[in-house]
């Protein structure tokens, strides 16, 4: 079983509306969450970071994370063609090896 | 792309053939990581280096070698290539205390024939 589990789409949605990106894990001791957005041929690019539990908010993307659930969420509101990219949850312990480790991706199509 | 140049950007070789990609930065970051990306796996940690000459493995650090010899080059060694070894890799970077915030090159492609 991996320690992140992300439905790899794709998700296709009409602009404007919302979009809800999720992914589970198995590993308590991540603290670190982020979401990076990965256009094609293209690096990835962070999006959002939070630390432990609670929302975060830049714009009109918002991230969740819940630890009791194992849980975390990106939101995207009034999606635009531009957001059309592939979605990567990445997650990182507080001690230890400070590496992260990475769901395989959600990929994203806005349509116009 | 943050100053990360990845090279080549392409490259096609063959099996048991050694492969040498390099990462080159020009943000004087302390930490430099090697990640492959594949369909279904995201990317997964090959090797990740701490500072000049110090490195250490990540989760699919068999088959892979890497050498750290000056803070902007971070270089990645395939000793002998394999058809398995063919993917995307990507060179990121971060700066000392931000490990969750990865700065990532273009990537290569590489195929093993």
């Amino acid at each position: 079983q991996k320690e992140v589990e992300q439905d790899p789409g794709p998700l296709s949605v009409p602009e404007g509306a919302i979009v809800s990106l999720n992914c589970t894990y198995s590993n308590s001791a991540f603290q670190y969450f982020m979401w990076y957005r990965q256009y094609s041929r293209k690096g990835p690019e962070l999006l959002m970071y939070t630390y432990s539990s609670g929302n975060k908010e830049d714009g009109r993307f918002t991230a969740q994370v819940d630890k009791s659930s194992k849980y975390i969420s990106l939101f995207i509101r009034d999606s635009q063609p531009s957001d059309s990219a592939t979605y990567l949850c990445a997650m990182m312990r507080d001690t230890g090896r400070r590496a992260l480790t990475f769901g395989s991706g959600t990929r994203l199509q806005v349509q116009p | 792309d943050a100053g990360i140049t990845q090279s080549p950007r392409h490259k096609v070789t063959e099996t048991g053939t050694p492969v040498t990609l390099r990462c080159h930065q020009t943000e004087n970051h302390r930490y430099m990581y090697w990640y492959r990306q594949d369909p279904g796996h995201g990317l997964r940690l090959i090797h990740y280096s701490y500072g000049v000459k110090d490195t250490d493995k990540g989760e699919v650090s068999d088959g892979y070698s890497v050498s750290r010899s000056k803070t902007e080059d971070f270089l990645l060694t395939l000793e002998s290539a394999t058809s398995s070894q063919t993917s995307v890799y990507f060179c990121a970077i971060s700066e000392e205390g931000s490990g969750e915030k990865l700065f990532f090159g273009s990537g290569t492609q590489l195929s093993v024939l």
